[in-house]
């Protein structure tokens, strides 16, 4: 079964600076999609990032970046400029065959002004 | 573009009553899932269709739970006889396996049981 881990359950940044969450997985195979998703407290997931596996390129989406390490099963996200509305919790989640997903146990963002 | 809507958003019942949630996922998706949020843990897969097809359910769904998508659009989740551990954050999402296969997420259902 795939597991993903977020050892982290609390990380503060100050605005402006850049914040780096962590994230590893354990998984057999070899083709899947890792995601970050961000939910605002009392306010529903938002999709923040995805990285299919087979591809190189770590994605990017604005401020948003990954850095997706396949051989070591880490998938962390890299917030930069970080704004007081990036405030919330982080879950890194995992998809493979079966299409649903297993999520980290999140990690709380604050972002001090 | 209307994303995926859950109703109701909130329910408060008493332990033993039945209750039943409705999600009407993005018009063109063909996948439906159900996901189990308990306060500061990420989700837990609970089931998932596509179209009127009930793919795979999780240990998770007891005999007190069902699932239903009738006619491939809108799904229902009923819980029979509640207990207080039922007592989460009911969510689901939607996805289009042509298009990435993404989830979006709904605002999700929060249950209570008294």
């Amino acid at each position: 079964a795939q597991t993903v881990t977020q050892s982290q359950p609390e990380m503060s940044v100050q605005e402006a600076e850049t914040v780096t969450l962590s994230c590893t997985y354990d998984t057999s195979e070899s083709d899947y999609y890792l995601f970050w998703y961000k939910q605002p407290p009392s306010r529903q997931m938002i999709l923040v990032i995805r990285q299919e596996a087979y591809k190189q390129q770590n994605a990017t989406e604005n401020r948003f970046s990954v850095n997706f390490q396949k051989a070591a099963k880490s998938f962390s996200l890299k917030i930069s400029d970080s704004q007081l509305g990036d405030a919330a919790m982080y879950f890194c989640a995992y998809s493979g065959a079966n299409s649903k997903l297993t999520f980290g146990k999140g990690i709380t963002l604050s972002v001090r002004p | 573009d209307t994303g995926v809507s859950q109703n109701p958003r909130h329910k408060i019942t008493k332990r033993g009553q039945n209750v039943t949630f409705r999600c009407d996922p993005i018009s063109e998706h063909n996948r439906l899932y159900w996901y189990r949020q308990t306060l500061g843990q990420g989700p837990e897969f609970l089931t998932y269709f596509q179209n009127e097809a009930q793919l795979e359910k999780s240990r998770l769904l007891s005999d007190r739970f069902s699932a239903e998508r009738p006619k491939g659009s809108f799904s229902t989740l009923e819980i029979q006889r509640t207990e207080q551990g039922d007592s989460a954050m009911y969510l689901c999402a939607s996805s289009f396996p042509a298009d990435t296969d993404t989830q979006y997420f709904g605002p999700g259902t929060r249950l209570t049981v008294l």
